[in-house]
């Protein structure tokens, strides 16, 4: 089974710093790992994916996360947040891609509230 | 708009009775799935369907059960409520079942009392 933890339950930084929401996971079997944000009173939206290849991945809107196998981490960062980045954020993690089909099931954490304050 | 929508957005409901919260997954997705988010559980995987079919499942109370139809929309049926089931529901849906890539309605909450 796998697990996720979101080592911050909230951030709060002024705008235009640079912030970083840490994320570690537990698995035994390889993984693809997932950014979710969640804006308030709306459904979750995908941030960013790692499913293979450079292990930094980066979304439209700046933010960038790196996997490091070795520290089984998934770390968000963004070098200058906007007033508009307050949202709640999710890691999450699925067994990667082995021929079945039921592996779409994601594992959240328990998320991070980041709050922007102008 | 993520193109899955759920209904009804809000129910308030009383101990001991049932309800049926539907979801229509976007256009051409064969993959839909439940999730619970409480303040106390966070978000829980609950089950899914892939093309009508029982895919996974989750932590699924024996009180709760759904189903895919054949026009690909999607239902869960809690029954017996409690206090404690009161949380937001939300479906995702996906093309495929195996990318993790999911795309979330804006879920639907209930309230127990």
């Amino acid at each position: 089974a796998q697990s996720v933890t979101q080592l911050d339950s909230q951030v709060p930084v002024f705008e235009e710093a640079p912030v970083e929401l840490r994320c570690n996971y537990s698995s035994s079997v390889s993984v693809y790992l997932f950014w979710y944000v969640q804006y308030p009173n709306q459904g979750l939206q995908l941030l960013l994916k790692y499913l293979s290849g450079s292990t930094l991945v980066e979304s439209i809107n700046g933010f960038e996360a790196e996997f490091n196998k070795s520290q089984t981490s998934f770390h968000l960062r963004k070098p200058s947040v906007h007033i508009s980045d307050t949202a709640e954020y999710f890691c999450a993690v699925s067994k990667a891609n082995a021929g079945g089909t039921s592996y779409g099931k994601l594992t959240f954490g328990q998320g991070t509230i980041l709050t922007v304050h102008p | 708009d993520s193109g899955v929508t759920q209904t009804p957005k809000h129910l308030i409901t009383a101990t001991g009775q049932r309800v049926t919260l539907r979801c229509s997954p976007r256009s051409g997705d064969l993959s839909v799935y439940w999730y619970q988010q409480s303040l106390d559980q966070g978000l829980q995987f609950l089950i899914q369907y892939y093309n009508g079919e029982e895919r996974a499942k989750g932590n699924i109370l024996e009180r709760f059960s759904a189903q895919q139809f054949p026009d690909l929309h999607s239902e869960l049926n809690l029954s017996s409520l409690e206090l404690g089931d009161s949380a937001l529901y939300f479906c995702a849906s996906s093309v495929r079942a195996y990318t993790g890539e999911l795309f979330f309605g804006e879920g639907s909450r209930l309230t127990v009392l």
